[in-house]
């Protein structure tokens, strides 16, 4: 079954707002891990948290984890066109289970 | 990050063939490996867990003797879809796990997309 799941599940802004995805999961975790894929590639991976952990800093990225309310978000900081893709939160124990994803269109 | 590779990128194949899909860790030793599949705007659904020199775990509703998997080495696992018919047709992606200690982590190949006539 799927643990994770992605809100909203699509999303459109402007070049330089920021974007907030969020991802909710159903049972215990070791750690949750936030992907990007562009349309017909793999998954790339883009940050980490632990179970442990509530708030974690990468570049523009910004990803809480509220472990109470089984949920985490990913926040893009002053977003740009590149930014444009699929994005995905795996989470799980011993494996990774995901959601359906947030689509973000950033318009130039 | 760690680089995984899938090979072939894209196969088109006949009914009733067997196609063999290779993933490979790059620059790490994986002792776990995991295969996916994904439909067109879908979720990644997990197919089965590749554990090095033992069997594969499937997740429940995949047939293990419809995609049989091997994990031969600490960087290479293959999974083979046997008499492939059009329902087959899908993106296949896999990852593998490196790390420890709630840190592990898992990288993706590039996915292969099979047609199946």
């Amino acid at each position: 079954s799927q643990q994770g799941e992605e809100d909203p599940q699509a999303l459109s802004i402007q070049e330089g707002e920021n974007a907030t995805m969020n991802c909710s999961y159903k049972t215990s975790i070791n750690n949750l891990q936030w992907y990007r894929q562009n349309s017909g590639r793999g998954l790339v991976h883009l940050i980490l948290i632990r179970s442990n952990e509530r708030e974690k800093h990468s570049g523009r990225l910004r990803v809480t984890l509220d472990t109470s309310k089984k949920s985490s978000s990913l926040l893009i900081t002053a977003s740009r066109a590149a930014d444009t893709a699929s994005y995905f939160c795996g989470a799980g124990a011993n494996n990774l289970f995901f959601g359906t994803g947030t689509r973000l269109t950033v318009i130039p | 990050g760690a680089v995984v590779s899938q090979h072939p990128s894209r196969v088109i194949c006949k009914s009733g063939t067997s196609v063999k899909i290779e993933c490979r860790s790059l620059d790490f030793q994986a002792t776990t490996m995991f295969w996916y599949r994904q439909f067109p705007k879908q979720s990644l659904m997990l197919m089965a867990t590749s554990n090095e020199g033992s069997k594969a775990t499937y997740e429940q509703g995949v047939e293990k003797d419809k995609f049989l998997i091997n994990h031969a080495s600490l960087t290479l696992s293959t999974l083979t879809v046997t008499s492939a018919h059009p329902e087959d047709s899908s993106f296949y992606i896999c990852s593998a796990r490196v790390g420890s200690g709630g840190a592990e982590t898992q990288y993706f190949g590039p996915g292969t997309r099979l047609l199946v006539l």
